[in-house]
């Protein structure tokens, strides 16, 4: 089964305490992306990636990192976590650039639900 | 002004009718343009996409974009209540930046039976 997976679904951490959620597909796509979801703001895309080794910056970068090492995994790091990283939050990758996609070409993991104290 | 924008909402019809969500965005060389759909505590899906000027049908729903005026819609006729969601208008903001995408805060819809 076509999937995305991120571990952990749910996670309530504290300030400081670096913590990775990771994201891999089973589909062999080349692009992946984070994005934040926070009420009354959308989405917002934290870092995408075209390729292995090939990662850019979002609209909020701040706070994250990323890793492409290899095409299936995308991990979100969080060096030092904050309570403004509360958040909602969702991989996603896609066989095309999401910037030209269709609807069966982009998928989404299942969210993972992070609180930082 | 953001870069994509919505109308909160919600946006209530009934059973049957027109719904019609709104979206402006702010960057002339954008290129492409989506709407995903988001059913309450689930993930996001692209439902459509649409890249020129004009409509673009698919069943019930039907993206409408206005380059010169920066507006993208979209239509979803003969409402379901299984329709009830939140919409997500997202925007390329850049013509071959691949990878990045811009939503609005998306419009929840109500529809009732």
């Amino acid at each position: 089964e076509a999937q995305v997976t991120q571990n952990p679904r749910y996670l309530i951490t504290v300030t400081g305490k670096k913590l990775t959620v990771t994201c891999s597909q089973n589909m062999n796509h080349e692009y992946m992306s984070w994005y934040r979801q926070d009420p009354g703001l959308g989405l917002r895309q934290i870092y995408y990636s075209m390729n292995v080794e090939v990662t850019d910056k979002g609209d909020v970068p701040e706070g994250y990192k990323v890793s492409r090492k290899e095409k299936r995994n995308f991990p979100l790091i969080l060096e030092s976590p904050s309570p403004n990283q509360t958040s909602l939050y969702f991989c996603a990758s896609s066989s095309r650039d999401p910037g030209w996609s269709n609807s069966d070409t982009q998928y989404f993991g299942p969210g993972t639900r992070l609180t930082v104290l | 002004q953001k870069e994509v924008e919505q109308n909160s909402g919600p946006l209530s019809v009934p059973e049957g009718a027109i719904a019609s969500l709104n979206c402006t965005y702010s960057d002339r060389v954008s290129q492409s343009f989506f709407w995903y759909r988001q059913y309450s505590g689930k993930s996001p899906e692209l439902i459509m996409s649409i890249y020129s000027n004009g409509d673009k049908e698919d069943g019930r729903f039907t993206a409408q974009l206005n380059k010169a005026s920066q507006y993208v819609s979209l239509l979803i006729r003969d409402s379901q209540p299984s329709d009830s969601a939140t919409y997500l208008c997202a925007v390329n903001p850049h013509y071959n930046q691949g990878g990045k995408l811009i939503f609005g805060q998306g419009t929840e819809l109500s529809v009732k039976p």
